[in-house]
């Protein structure tokens, strides 16, 4: 069966500080994957999407980036954290019509900009 | 920027009652309406997945509809336990789009 795993659960980091969270999928091959964050207040948005090794798209512009090494592994990065990166991160994936049939999401990660 | 609208924002109910929320999202170039259940500390979990205008769908105790034509789903949970105390996230996809795009959610509490 599929899995995905994101860690870590929690993350406290200073302003300025760089940022690396990690997700990995089990159990299926050519998923598509994505980044979503929850800011305080606000309901969940799409920050990034892969379909394939090195695709890529934005949906927002920030201060936030992200990379598919692997098949299976979504990372999401930045430089230098700003307070406003503060939220709750999920990653999720889905079949390639995953738009019909839903998203696995991860268990997420609290990210406390300081 | 799409507007997907969920109220109401949080809602208390007795154990035992029944009680319905709603999605509203824009009504042209619908492709897909997506129903979540998020539980505090857990992954959002996929109830629904609603692509037809009439569509209605029931798991357990829980049921939505849909109306493309005018923007709604509902919700609706049949005889609420503590359980059932969660945030529900609906979720619009437009046609040709890759991603979801959420409402902010109903926070639902089962009251003892």
């Amino acid at each position: 069966s599929q899995t995905i795993h994101q860690w870590p659960a929690t993350l406290v980091q200073p302003v300025g500080s760089p940022l690396s969270l990690e997700c990995t999928v089990e159990g299926t091959s050519n998923p598509n994957l994505y980044w979503y964050r929850q800011a305080a207040g606000r309901g969940l948005q799409l920050l990034f999407y892969s379909v394939g090794i090195g695709q890529i798209s934005s949906e927002v512009p920030q201060n936030l980036s992200a990379s598919r090494p692997q098949d299976r592994q979504f990372i999401l990065s930045s430089k230098k954290l700003l307070l406003s990166d503060s939220g709750f991160y999920l990653c999720a994936w889905s079949v390639s019509t995953g738009a019909y049939y839903g998203y696995t999401f991860g268990s997420g990660t609290r990210l406390t900009v300081v | 920027i799409l507007n997907v609208e969920q109220s109401p924002q949080s809602l208390h109910v007795q154990e035992g009652d029944s009680t319905n929320f709603t999605c509203s999202f824009p009504s042209s170039n619908f492709y897909a309406l997506h129903w979540y259940r998020w539980e505090t500390a857990k992954s959002p979990e996929a109830l629904f997945v609603m692509t037809l205008n009439g569509d209605e769908k029931k798991k357990g105790r829980i049921s939505a509809t849909l109306n493309t034509k005018e923007g709604y789903s509902y919700l609706y949970i049949k005889g609420s336990q503590p359980e059932d105390s969660a945030t529900y996230l609906c979720a619009f996809v437009k046609g040709g789009a890759d991603g979801l795009t959420f409402g902010k959610g109903t926070h639902l509490i089962i009251q003892p």
